[in-house]
């Protein structure tokens, strides 16, 4: 049974930080690991798209890189900014079935302080 | 604009009284999920749908059904609600390929009391 787990479950830095989130899974047989941003009481907005043939993917300040074989991902934030404040997910995806059922982390809760 | 709409965004209700959430995405997606999402329990899936007409059980679909007569279309039933279905809802689609993304409407707060 595939298991994501996200690590911290909270973060808090100052603003200009660097820092990176992390997502491990135990079964390195996914097609795609994605990305999320949700901010309070809000829905889910996706940041990142990585295929499993990929090691990274870019977007501005963000970059998620994916070691399938370890089943680990992490997401690089860089020059935190307060408006970065919100919790973020990662979600593996198995195959086909059950249509393209997402498998969720607890998400890290991160705070960047001005 | 590409989206996933959901009706209502916030609902209270009482034991009991039948309820349906709608979804709606403009993206031709042929798949789409509900899920729930929950404190210390994160998001699961309640029921998918592969395209028209064809709909199957997700992780958590007790008390809960579905139905995708348009392709556009996926509204989730609650023929009698409980308390332990208070929860934040959201709908999901993409296209039936395991290389495209997953779009999430804005989620449905609903309370049982």
């Amino acid at each position: 049974k595939q298991e994501v787990t996200q690590i911290p479950a909270a973060l808090s830095v100052p603003e200009g930080e660097n820092l990176v989130l992390n997502c491990s899974f135990t079964d390195s047989a996914i097609y795609n690991l994605q990305w999320f941003r949700q901010d309070p009481g809000k829905g889910l907005t996706s940041l990142l798209l990585i295929q499993s043939s990929q090691r990274e993917q870019t977007s501005g300040r963000l970059n998620a890189s994916l070691d399938k074989s370890s089943g680990r991902s992490t997401l690089y934030i860089a020059a935190s900014q307060p408006g970065d404040s919100a919790t973020y997910l990662c979600a593996v995806k198995r195959g086909y079935n059950q249509g393209g059922k997402l498998i969720f982390g607890q998400g890290t809760e991160l705070s960047v302080k001005p | 604009e590409a989206q996933v709409t959901q009706n209502p965004r916030y609902l209270i209700t009482v034991t009991g009284k039948k309820l349906t959430v709608t979804c709606s995405q403009n993206m031709n997606h042929e798949y789409m999920s509900w899920y729930r999402q929950d404190p210390g329990l994160g998001l699961r899936q309640i029921y998918y749908s592969m395209n028209v007409e064809v709909t199957d059980k997700g992780d958590v679909p007790e008390g809960y059904k579905v139905s995708r007569k348009e392709k556009r279309n996926f509204p989730l039933i609650l023929e009698s609600p409980s308390p332990n279905q208070t929860s934040l809802y959201f709908c999901a689609s993409s296209f039936a390929d395991r290389d495209y993304e997953q779009y999430f409407g804005p989620g449905t707060r609903l309370t049982v009391t």
